[in-house]
C-alpha cells in the first residue's frame, strides 16, 4: 500500500541546532516527493520537491530511495521555522493522487 | 483569483444539520483536491477531481459526505446529518494538470473553512 510516514509528531529543537524531519515513504513505482509547511495562521504552501534539488529557506531534502526516505534537513533552525510540516508523496502511475504524511510540529526554541 | 478561495471561512452548525463547502480553485487548474484537518490527527484526504470526475472517493469517511465539481471550476463539499467529530477545518487545494510536468502537479491550498458542529 502507497503510505508517507512521519514518525515524530512534535520536534522541538534550540535555535541554531540542526533539524532532521523524518519521512519515509510505501510506494512501487518511481515517486514523486514533496515537503509542504503550514506556518502559524497561514495557508499551507509547497517548501520543496525532491527534483528540484533545491535548497529553500535553508532546508534541504534527498530522495533516498534504498531507504525509501525522503528527510528534511536544515543545519542551523531558525525560530521562524517553526511550523506543521508535511511530507506528501505524489502519484505518478495514473491517478496522480496525493498521499500526505500527519506532519510533523516543529519548535524552535529561543 | 490569486489563490483558491473557500467559503465560508467559518461555520457553526447544530448536530444533524446539512452544511455546504464551497472551493474556488485556480483559474485554469484541472485538478481539485479536498483534505480534513483535524487537531493532532494532520491531514487526511477525502476525495479528488480531474475535471468534473472523482476517480478516488476513498477518503470520504460515511456516506454522509459527498463532493461534485460543475463546469471543471467551482467544487461543493457537502455533509449531511453533521456529527460532532466532523468538526475539523476542510481544506481545499488545486494543481494545473496531471502530467508527467511536476511543476503542474504542485498543490495550492486554500485557507480552508473551520466547521464547528454543536
Amino acid at each position: 500500500a502507497q503510505r508517507v510516514t512521519q514518525p515524530e509528531k512534535l520536534l522541538s529543537v534550540f535555535k541554531g541546532a540542526p533539524v532532521e524531519l523524518k519521512c519515509n515513504y510505501s510506494y512501487s513505482g518511481s515517486p514523486e516527493l514533496f515537503w509542504y509547511v503550514q506556518y502559524s495562521r497561514q495557508r499551507l504552501q509547497l517548501l520543496l520537491r525532491h527534483i528540484s534539488r533545491e535548497s529553500i529557506k535553508g532546508f534541504t531534502a534527498d530522495l533516498n530511495k534504498g531507504e525509501t526516505s525522503f528527510h528534511l534537513k536544515k543545519p542551523f533552525a531558525q525560530e521562524e521555522d517553526s511550523a506543521m510540516y508535511y511530507c506528501a508523496l505524489c502519484d505518478t502511475s495514473g491517478t496522480y493522487k496525493y498521499i500526505f504524511g500527519t506532519g510533523t510540529r516543529l519548535k524552535v526554541l529561543a | 483569483g490569486a489563490g483558491v478561495s473557500q467559503s465560508p471561512s467559518n461555520k457553526v452548525t447544530e448536530k444533524g444539520k446539512d452544511v455546504e463547502l464551497r472551493c474556488d480553485p485556480i483559474s485554469g487548474h484541472t485538478a481539485l483536491y479536498w483534505y480534513r484537518q483535524s487537531l493532532g490527527q494532520g491531514l487526511e484526504f477525502l476525495i479528488y477531481f480531474q475535471g468534473n470526475s472523482a476517480p478516488d472517493k476513498s477518503g470520504l469517511p460515511s456516506d454522509r459526505f459527498s463532493a461534485e465539481r460543475t463546469g471543471g471550476s467551482v467544487s461543493t463539499l457537502t455533509i449531511q446529518r453533521t456529527q460532532q467529530e466532523d468538526s475539523a477545518v476542510y481544506l481545499c487545494a488545486s494543481s494545473l494538470a496531471f502530467s508527467g510536468v511536476l511543476a503542474k502537479n504542485i498543490q495550492y491550498f486554500g485557507a480552508g473553512t473551520r466547521l464547528s458542529v454543536l
